[in-house]
């Protein structure tokens, strides 16, 4: 069974383009969470998303950011006219239902915004 | 809300000795605690989680974990450490009555064993 899988697992884009970021969860799991960590930080909440539900967005920035799930096909998320600030590793993260399941870590993007 | 404190940046030990990462929570109720290891450019790998029953759980590469309701701590334990263990360590905490809510991390203890 393979596990989360993220692409690509490095990205640079100029400043004022778009980032596209893919997670393909693991199998059986219904349930996709995104996180970033910046530098020596630890790992920050962005969006928690069901197939084709949001759940929970409370941590994604307002504006240039988006996700979804789709019926079909990997989890994406679209960060819009990134800027320097947006420079980090993205992960990915799957669960099957259930509260008592820990989460299955994909292995990351990084974004490096020039 | 949830939320999880590593109070400790570094841990520093050497190898053969034993190590403890701290962690305490706050949670509502009785929560469903996680600790996860980070090695350099690298995801997050799962380690051990304790949900009910025996206080001391136990994980991968020798690794466990105490539970201890009254002290709201789950510290993670190794009794003789390895150069191998260096890592970056994160704890993390869920309210079971949260349903698949998004683990609460800590901002993580970078653990250093010196051969």
């Amino acid at each position: 069974n393979a596990g989360v899988m993220q692409n690509p697992r490095h990205l640079v884009r100029r400043r004022g383009q778009e980032a596209r970021l893919r997670c393909s969860p693991m199998k059986g799991h219904s349930h996709v969470y995104w996180y970033r960590q910046l530098p020596e930080e630890g790992l920050k909440f962005m969006v928690y998303l069901q197939k084709e539900n949001i759940i929970d967005e409370s941590g994604m920035p307002k504006e240039r950011f988006s996700a979804e799930f789709p019926k079909e096909g990997p989890s994406i998320l679209r960060i819009q006219q990134v800027v320097r600030g947006d420079s980090a590793a993205y992960f990915c993260a799957s669960s099957p239902v259930g509260a008592n399941h820990e989460q299955y870590f994909g292995p990351g993007t990084r974004l490096t915004v020039t | 809300a949830q939320s999880v404190a590593q109070p400790e940046d570094q841990v520093n030990v050497a190898e053969g000795n034993p190590l403890t990462v701290k962690c305490t929570y706050s949670v509502s109720g009785n929560p469903y605690l996680f600790w996860y290891v980070q090695y350099p450019n690298r995801g997050l790998q799962f380690l051990l989680k304790y949900i009910t029953g025996d206080n001391l759980v136990k994980g991968s590469y020798g690794f466990e974990a105490e539970f201890n309701k009254s002290q709201t701590s789950f510290h993670l334990k190794k009794p003789s450490a390895l150069v191998s263990d260096s890592a970056l360590y994160f704890c993390a905490v869920r309210d079971p009555d949260s349903g698949n809510t998004p683990l609460v991390f800590g901002k993580g203890t970078r653990l250093s064993v010196i051969a």
